[in-house]
């Protein structure tokens, strides 16, 4: 199975909700990523976490607060967003963290928010 | 730093035919790997191939298969016998110590 699930698909939400991006994996990897992405623009890394903690921050502004319960769940918590965020927002996972931890990532289909 | 540049915003292809779309990097470090994703219209970001820069054979994934130039710092993908499917958008990826996306290729098969 080398599948990423993400959800929800779509996702409308006010600048003064809050509301969490969901991501899962059971293929055993334990680097798991986010990312923004904008029409035709090539993925933006925004958190990397490894063995379920926080590696890599790419300077993403706190309104986005990720999580990472377990080994297989990755969160994304957004409250106070700007009409700027609205992105297809990326999931993925690799096998080994560490040097390699870029090596080989597996993307879910991404969930579309759209900040009105 | 490393960069990934893809000098091709756009092409297009007859269906059955073969196109190669280029990807040149730039980086200090000697292992690496670099890889081609696609992203149809549905969105999904699917790995095409792989390449570990140690390996001097070129990576072949059924009709995709790459060229490889280690001194040139040259990675292109050639698709042949191109289908509709093929019909996606193509990003060139480098895996140092991180990983870096190239600008992307839209690439339309057309019948």
């Amino acid at each position: 199975d080398t599948e990423v699930t993400q959800t929800p698909k779509h996702l409308v939400m006010g600048m003064t909700n809050k509301k969490s991006l969901k991501c899962e994996q059971h293929m055993g990897h334990r680097a798991m990523y986010w990312y923004k992405q904008k029409a035709k623009k090539p993925p933006e890394l925004m958190f990397v976490y490894s063995y379920e903690k926080l590696s890599i921050n790419e300077s993403v502004p706190s309104r986005f607060s990720p999580e990472c319960p377990n080994s297989s769940l990755l969160n994304l918590h957004l409250h106070a967003l700007q009409p700027e965020d609205s992105a297809l927002y990326l999931c993925a996972s690799s096998l080994i963290p560490g040097g390699r931890a870029f090596h080989e990532q597996y993307f879910g289909p991404g969930t579309r928010l759209t900040v009105t | 730093a490393q960069t990934v540049t893809q000098s091709q915003p756009e092409m297009s292809v007859q269906e059955a035919e073969t196109v190669t779309l280029s990807c040149t990097y730039d980086t200090s470090e000697s292992n690496y790997y670099l890889f081609w994703y696609k992203q149809p219209p549905s969105r999904q970001m699917i790995l095409v191939i792989r390449q570990e820069a140690y390996k001097q054979q070129n990576a072949t994934e059924n009709r995709f298969s790459v060229n490889f130039q280690k001194a040139a710092k040259s990675f292109s993908l050639k698709i042949s016998d191109s289908q509709l499917g093929d019909t996606a958008m193509y990003f060139c990826a480098f895996a140092g110590n991180k990983l870096v996306f190239g600008a992307g290729t839209i690439l339309r098969v057309k019948s």
